[in-house]
């Protein structure tokens, strides 16, 4: 049972550009996160989604950033127009339906903005 | 007020240690518990879920106290491995975010 996956691992994209990350939840998990971790700091949660539906997103900038996750295929973390400021580590967890599971995360995926 | 506070840290610990750490959360109704340990650079991984009765795992032991909202991690015999930050993970399960992470404790053994 592999586990969650995301891609790519590293991404440095100049300023102005489009970043697309992207997660693969665990078999069996419906439920996505998307954290982000800049240096020496703590998780930030930034969304939570089901398939096709976006649940929270009380932590996502208003502007630049979107993310899906689409009955078919890995939930997207897109950024538009990137700045220096977003360089960071963006982690992606999955957990099934069921109450009380835990999260499990991605390796992640590290963000350099040039 | 942060809805889970934990010990601020660090912690330096000789080898052999034994080192309890620490974590409250505000929101009552919080159903499901868990501490995490993450290396540097490295995603967060599950330690261990938090049950009602306590539950031990190896060298490690965790307390769940309801009804003062109070969750702690005791790790004996430390190893230099242990080195980590740990985080405490709360499941409210009723809201949109249904995970709410502490800040994490950091912990360096030293040999």
């Amino acid at each position: 049972n592999a586990g969650v996956m995301q891609n790519p691992r590293h991404l440095v994209r100049r300023r102005g550009q489009e970043a697309r990350l992207r997660c693969s939840p665990m078999k069996g998990h419906s439920h996505v996160y998307w954290y982000r971790q800049l240096p020496e700091e703590g998780l930030k949660f930034m969304v939570y989604l089901q398939k096709e539906n976006i649940i929270d997103e009380s932590g996502m900038p208003k502007e630049r950033f979107s993310a899906e996750f689409p009955k078919e295929g890995p939930s997207i973390l897109r950024i538009q127009q990137v700045v220096r400021g977003d360089s960071a580590a963006y982690f992606c967890a999955s957990s099934p339906p069921q109450s009380n599971s835990p999260l499990h995360f991605g390796n992640g995926t590290r963000l350099t903005v040039t | 007020r942060k809805e889970v506070e934990q010990d601020p840290g660090p912690f330096n610990v000789p080898e052999g240690a034994t080192v309890a750490f620490n974590c409250t959360y505000s929101n009552s109704a919080s159903q499901s518990f868990f501490w995490y340990r993450q290396d540097c650079r490295k995603e967060p991984k599950l330690l261990m879920s938090v049950y009602s009765s306590g539950n031990e795992d190896g060298r490690f032991t965790a307390q769940l106290n309801r009804a003062s909202q109070y969750i702690s991690l005791l790790i004996r015999d430390s190893k230099l491995s242990d080195s980590a930050t740990y985080l405490c993970v709360v499941n409210r399960d009723n809201y949109g975010q249904n995970f709410v992470f502490g800040p994490g404790t950091r912990l360096s053994v030293l040999p």
